[in-house]
């Protein structure tokens, strides 16, 4: 197991309200990401960090922050949940030296009614 | 752009029969090729990687995937499916996007259902 784990596991929020998923990894590594998961859409990369305070944009970031003030923490925050943010999310973590490959957390149902 | 195909939604197999999974991906450098999957309600398990090297790589609970550049493939394949085999699984591509980071581009996934 690479030692992540996602909190909560499940959760659910009403439109209009802020969110905050936390990831959490024992493994110390630098590079964190956040994705999610939609059928037919495979997984789409949110927001991932490269190190403490610093983090990018990935493709479906519209909606969503980071923050990342731990190395082994990487919170992601809807600021105002949509229904189209139904979705599963994913945390990983990349292996130092292994370029690309990357280990997943168990994911967080999140649902926005 | 980077882009990965999985031509196929969803496949079903008969316990003990040959498994090959289909991928495409389009990438202009030599490619990192990644093979993920995910049991119902799980997170994503890696099953195998190719980097560089030998074009056939062997991966976790017996699968294989072989990389063809002429063709733009990285297919994944078992010659025994097991029931415990049915799950989704996800191809994917490292991809450098010009900045200071590379980052996966999965493809939209293949539901492997699996026959008594």
């Amino acid at each position: 197991d690479a030692g992540i784990t996602q909190s909560p596991r499940h959760k659910v929020t009403e439109t209009g309200t802020p969110v905050t998923l936390r990831c959490h990894q024992t493994e110390n590594h630098r590079y964190m990401y956040w994705y999610r998961q939609d059928p037919g859409h495979g997984l789409r990369l949110i927001h991932y960090s490269y190190g403490v305070k610093d983090t990018d944009k990935g493709e479906v970031s519209d909606g969503y922050s980071v923050s990342r003030s731990k190395t082994e923490d990487f919170l992601l925050t809807l600021e105002s949940a949509t229904s189209s943010q139904t979705s599963v999310y994913f945390c990983a973590i990349s292996v130092p030296g292994q370029p690309y490959e990357q280990y997943f957390g168990p994911g967080t149902r999140l649902t926005v009614t | 752009a980077q882009s990965v195909t999985q031509p196929d939604i969803h496949i079903t197999v008969s316990e003990g029969a040959s498994l090959e999974l289909r991928c495409n991906y389009s990438y202009g450098a030599t490619p990192y090729l990644f093979w993920y999957v995910q049991s119902p309600g799980q997170g994503l398990q890696l099953l195998l990687k190719y980097f560089s090297g030998d074009t056939l790589v062997q991966g976790i609970k017996g699968f294989e995937a072989e990389f063809k550049r002429s063709q733009s493939s990285f297919n994944l394949r078992k010659p025994s499916v097991h029931w415990s085999d049915a799950a989704e699984y996800f191809c994917a591509v490292g991809a450098w996007d010009g900045g200071s980071q590379g980052n996966l581009i999965f493809g939209k996934g293949t539901k492997l259902s699996v026959k008594p």
